[in-house]
């Protein structure tokens, strides 16, 4: 089973909500990501976690809160979000957090902020 | 900091016309170089990984061949379906273990 899975598909938030994006895979693997992804552009990188610790963040507000409740499930809860942050969200997991490995991506969802 | 440079951004192909996507980069040692497919809306979907010059990898209708300044991703005989946003993204020794640099992307349209 090489699958990330999303959820929601597709969410539709104003500026005062507060909402979460969760992500799961049952590959085994022990390093999950965050990435965010606007029309035309390539994915930018949000936050890493292995083994359950967040080892990176690339300097994301803080209106967007990563958590990662065990090692098969990544959710980024979001609250007070600006009309910009609107973009394709993918979640992604590798084997290790030893490098060289390819990520796998989950289908996204689709955050329209209003 | 590491860089890579994909071309054509777009490129129209009939069906079973073979031809070639580039992703040139440069970065600080080479730990892997990666290829993935893009649908429209969905996530990047992985084809291969390429650690070495000299490398080779292939999938079907699609081949991927990396020198110590630039990758190939060719394309057999093309069918519709290849129609995709093809990424090319590299991993240097110079950062993070995580870290990968996309290039942009090219555009793929293959016509009936």
């Amino acid at each position: 089973d090489t699958e990330v899975t999303q959820t929601p598909k597709h969410l539709v938030m104003g500026m005062t909500n507060k909402k979460s994006l969760k992500c799961e895979q049952h590959m085994g693997h022990r390093a999950m990501y965050w990435y965010k992804q606007k029309a035309k552009k390539p994915p930018e990188l949000m936050f890493v976690y292995s083994y359950e610790k967040l080892s990176i963040n690339e300097s994301v507000p803080s209106r967007f809160s990563p958590e990662c409740p065990n090692s098969s499930l990544l959710n980024l809860h979001l609250h007070a979000l600006q009309p910009e942050d609107s973009a394709l969200y993918l979640c992604a997991s590798s084997p290790t957090s030893a490098g060289q490995q390819a990520l796998y991506f989950g289908p996204g969802t689709r955050l329209t902020v209003l | 900091e590491d860089q890579v440079t994909q071309s054509p951004e777009a490129l129209r192909l009939q069906e079973g016309e073979s031809s070639s996507l580039n992703c040139s980069y440069t970065v600080s040692g080479l730990r892997g170089l990666f290829w993935y497919r893009q649908d429209p809306g969905k996530g990047p979907e992985f084809l291969f990984t390429l650690y070495s010059a000299g490398e080779e990898k292939e999938k079907e209708r699609l081949k991927a061949t990396l020198t110590k300044k630039e990758s190939f991703l060719h394309i057999t005989a093309p069918k519709p379906e290849d129609s995709a946003t093809y990424l090319c993204a590299v991993q240097g020794s110079g950062g993070s273990n995580y870290k990968l640099t996309f290039g942009k992307g090219t555009l793929l349209t293959v016509n009936p």
